[in-house]
């Protein structure tokens, strides 16, 4: 089935650092969207980008959406220990209103303090 | 948080038996997803429901089936459950073109 490439798929690094993951698809996509997952929980919105070139920021994350609608990239400036979970990409197509989402493995981010 | 709840949180059953997991929500969404996570997969469409009785398949639904008899249910079947089903089923609830909310997942082991 569909899939998108994330990488890295894992990330250790200092406290204070700044932190970059990018996506990619063969396919186009309308909307790229990044989530973060905590141990134990469902996955919870960061950034939705809904078109091409786009650069969005929530606080310290910072997402782009790719110019050939094939990729995206999510940097977090100045990492926090509460950064440290699992950050996914997922592409989105709506097929009768519905969001269908096309999901990356996920990144794993560790902080040492 | 969106008012959703998943129902068991765990569970452990043997292979060949039939699975009932439900999603329940408190938001009167119109659409209703239910996703497996798995390592080094992330997480995958299973099936969905864009209203009451209106499903259709996602790209891993074969061996599970859904139903939805009211807008705050949505229940997935395994109807033989098999080890390959071992994993975290996740249920997400929207509104059209607006962000998905995902429950707090079950764990499924198929011994």
């Amino acid at each position: 089935g569909q899939q998108l490439n994330q990488s890295p798929q894992s990330m250790f690094i200092q406290e204070g650092e700044d932190v970059s993951m990018n996506c990619t698809s063969s396919s186009i996509f309308n909307t790229w969207l990044w989530y973060k997952q905590d141990p134990g929980e469902g996955p919870v919105l960061l950034i939705a980008l809904y078109k091409a070139g786009e650069l969005t920021s929530n606080g310290r994350l910072t997402a782009q959406f790719g110019i050939t609608r094939k990729d995206s990239f999510l940097n977090i400036s100045a990492s926090i220990p509460s950064d440290v979970g699992i950050y996914f990409c997922a592409g989105q197509s709506l097929i009768q209103g519905a969001q269908k989402l096309v999901f990356g493995q996920g990144t794993r981010l560790t902080i040492n303090p | 948080d969106a008012g959703i709840t998943q129902s068991p949180r765990h569970k452990v059953t043997e292979t060949g038996t039939p699975v009932t997991l439900r999603c329940h929500q408190t938001e009167n969404h119109r659409y209703m997803y239910w996703y497996r996570q798995d390592p080094g997969h992330g997480l995958r469409l299973i099936h969905y429901s864009y209203g009451v009785k209106d499903t259709d398949k996602g790209e891993v639904s074969d061996g599970y089936s859904v139903s939805r008899s009211k807008t705050e249910d949505f229940l997935l079947t395994l109807e033989s459950a098999t080890s390959s089903q071992t994993s975290v089923y996740f249920c997400a609830i929207s509104e059209e073109a607006h962000e998905q909310y995902f429950g707090p997942g079950t764990r499924l082991t198929v011994t």
